[in-house]
């Protein structure tokens, strides 16, 4: 059974920081291309980074490049989105995904406020 | 970035009822389309792949179809487990986008 399990999500000040994981199983990991995507409460889904199987090539949303970074540890079976420089803006649920079309497979996300 | 408009943003319909939603990229994306169904709560839930390709375990009575800047996603007879929302994201190029979202919801 392929499992996705986001964590790290919580409540942060306005200019913090916050490290989101991802833990993958049940399949070969350093196979799939692998995607965040976030959720603004009651609005729809918005792209916010991919990364290859290797990690060797990283892709942003305009509204996160340069604050937000994506990577991978294939040995451990995860994914990580490191987020700094967060605004009230950036609120969401956060889930992680196989960028794989078709059979992709999704967590069940981790939420995230960014509040003072 | 491309930009994915669709249309509408909500829709009122029946059981039984026929339905269509449209994707338009702002340019052409061959067909790199995907539509999504999502619940209250839920993960997105991937149904139509390659503009027009059935996802596994998928019911046959959702469709797609388009190529180029135009797509649509029908359901060709609604049932009760139907009603979501429903999301294209074009997968030509990075970075990915998504459309606005259309809200299916019982008439």
């Amino acid at each position: 059974e392929v499992q996705l399990l986001e964590s790290g999500g919580g409540l942060v000040q306005p200019g913090g920081s916050l490290r989101l994981s991802c833990a993958v199983s049940g399949i070969i990991f350093k196979t799939y291309a692998m995607s965040w995507v976030r959720q603004a409460p009651g609005k729809g889904l918005e792209w916010v980074s991919a990364i290859t199987g290797s990690g060797t090539s990283t892709f942003y949303a305009d509204s996160v490049k340069g604050r937000f970074t994506i990577s991978r540890d294939n040995s451990n079976k995860t994914l990580y989105l490191q987020m700094n420089s967060l605004r009230v803006e950036d609120t969401a649920v956060y889930y992680c995904a196989t960028d794989t079309r078709p059979g992709d497979y999704w967590g069940q996300g981790t939420p995230v406020t960014v509040s003072s | 970035a491309i930009q994915m408009t669709q249309s509408p943003s909500s829709l009122s319909a029946s059981v039984g009822d026929r339905v269509t939603i449209t994707c338009r990229a702002s340019q052409g994306i061959s067909n790199d389309l995907a539509w999504y169904q999502q619940k209250p709560g839920k993960a997105p839930k991937l149904l139509i792949y390659a503009a027009s390709k059935l996802q596994s375990a998928v019911p046959s009575r959702f469709s797609g179809s388009g190529s180029g800047t135009e797509f649509t996603l029908t359901i060709s007879s609604l049932q009760p487990e139907d009603f979501a929302t429903f999301y294209c994201l074009q997968d030509y190029n990075y970075p990915y986008t998504f459309g606005q979202g259309t809200k299916l919801e019982i008439k």
